[in-house]
């Protein structure tokens, strides 16, 4: 069974702080991975990862794909109260069209 | 720019009636997936319609049938509702089957 697990699943730092969240996966037939920001509607795109080792940066927001361990991080610099959120890590497996795995997310709180 | 729309944003019904919510894709966006997220849950996948053809199907229960128009909208009919149906539903577009999914604001499903 296709499994997506994130950690922590929850944090809170003080603003300005840098946080790291977490996702492995293990799933069969794996094409890509994605990050998504839920605040308290629908999941916002971050990011899309198909290929190990390559950063992909929007502000003080970066995430990396390491396939050969099978995880991902997403790293935010400088935090803000306006980053709290949950942020789910979903894989896009191969199929008909490309279904999401989620994990069950990261809630991160940010204190002023 | 123009997101996914869905429609109604929150709906109450009783147990055993029927439920249809609508999802209208971003403007040329020919796939579409439907999402299932319960309270404090990921979201799961439902089902995924390509070029108004059904592409992929998910843990979508046998009460529920979903399909995908000429305009490319979709409707996700939902019968003889239990309570276990209340859940946040959303609708996801993309270009290809293969691209990044984005999401809609979500229906609120509430049945008593």
């Amino acid at each position: 069974e296709d499994k997506v697990v994130q950690s922590p699943l929850s944090l809170v730092v003080h603003e300005g702080d840098t946080v790291t969240l977490n996702c492995s996966y293990e799933v069969t037939n794996f094409r890509s991975l994605l990050w998504y920001k839920q605040e308290k509607k629908a999941p916002t795109f971050l990011f899309m990862l198909t290929s190990s080792g390559i950063e992909k940066k929007s502000g003080r927001l970066s995430s990396i794909l390491d396939k050969k361990e099978l995880s991902s991080i997403l790293n935010i610099t400088a935090t803000q109260t306006g980053d709290s959120a949950i942020y789910l890590c979903a894989v896009g497996t191969q199929g008909g069209s490309e279904k999401l795995v989620f994990g069950k997310g990261t809630k991160l709180t940010v204190n002023p | 720019a123009a997101g996914v729309i869905q429609s109604p944003r929150h709906l109450i019904k009783e147990k055993r009636e029927t439920a249809t919510l609508k999802c209208y894709p971003i403007p040329r966006h020919d796939t579409v997936y439907w999402y299932q997220q319960g309270p404090g849950q990921d979201p799961q996948f439902l089902i995924s319609f390509y070029e108004k053809m059904q592409s992929d199907k998910g843990s979508i229960p046998d009460r529920f049938s979903a399909q995908q128009f000429s305009d490319y909208h979709s409707e996700l009919n939902m019968s003889s509702l239990e309570l276990g149906d209340s859940a946040l539903y959303f609708c996801a577009s993309s270009l290809g089957q293969v691209r990044t999914q984005y999401f809609g604001p979500g229906t609120r499903l509430t049945v008593l």
